[in-house]
């Protein structure tokens, strides 16, 4: 069965500094893609980046990118020069089989 | 703008009372979903569509209803079988399956 899991339920970073959240997930498929999604207080679901599994390149948007460790299953993601609006509940997902399957999110603050 | 619009934002509703939650995107998406996130936790799946007049059943389907009649829409009926219906429901759509997901603004359901 596909599984996602984000082990830090919460963390603390510093503004302006950076931060790492963690997720690994389990798949059987060879080509795929992986996301990483933010909700603020408001609720409202963001994608922040996107990772296709065939390309060695980590994807990049501007302060947030990813190290993705296809051979362990891994999806981190890095938030550099941290901001106040950047804390939030971020949850990395994975699409399979028509279906996507969502982390338990892990809850970031960002202390000023 | 193109986007998913989901109303209302708060809905309340006795025990007992079928209620819908409406669901519209103009981003011209084949695949639409719902989601089901109590408090804490992560993105549950109740139903998912693929192409108007087809849908299937996610995750958490027992005591809840949808339709697909027209592309753009999504509808979502939670009936009375529905033990738990107090929760945070939102519904994305993808152009198609398998890649990213957005998101309408989401309906907080309180049943009392």
């Amino acid at each position: 069965a596909q599984t996602v899991t984000q082990s830090q339920p919460e963390m603390s970073v510093q503004e302006a500094e950076t931060v790492t959240l963690s997720c690994t997930y389990d798949t059987s498929e060879s080509d795929y893609y992986l996301f990483w999604y933010k909700q603020p207080p408001s609720r409202q679901m963001i994608l922040v980046i996107r990772q296709e599994a065939y390309k060695q390149q980590n994807a990049t948007e501007n302060r947030f990118s990813v190290n993705f460790q296809k051979a362990a299953k891994s999806f981190s993601l890095k938030i550099s020069d941290s901001q106040l609006g950047d804390a939030a509940m971020y949850f990395c997902a994975y699409p399979s089989f028509n279906k996507f399957y969502f982390g338990s999110g892990t809850k970031l603050n960002v202390k000023p | 703008d193109g986007g998913i619009t989901q109303s209302p934002k708060y809905l309340f509703r006795k025990e007992g009372q079928n209620v819908t939650l409406s669901c519209e995107q103009n981003l011209n998406h084949d695949a639409m979903y719902w989601y089901r996130q109590d408090p804490g936790q992560g993105l549950r799946l109740i139903y998912y569509s693929q192409i108007v007049n087809d849908f299937q059943k996610g995750d958490i389907a027992e005591g809840y209803s949808v339709s697909r009649e027209k592309k753009e829409s999504f509808p979502l009926t939670v009936t009375s079988a529905q033990k738990n219906p107090t929760a945070f429901y939102l519904c994305a759509s993808s152009i198609f399956s398998g890649v990213e997901q957005y998101f309408g603004p989401g309906t907080r359901l309180t049943v009392t």
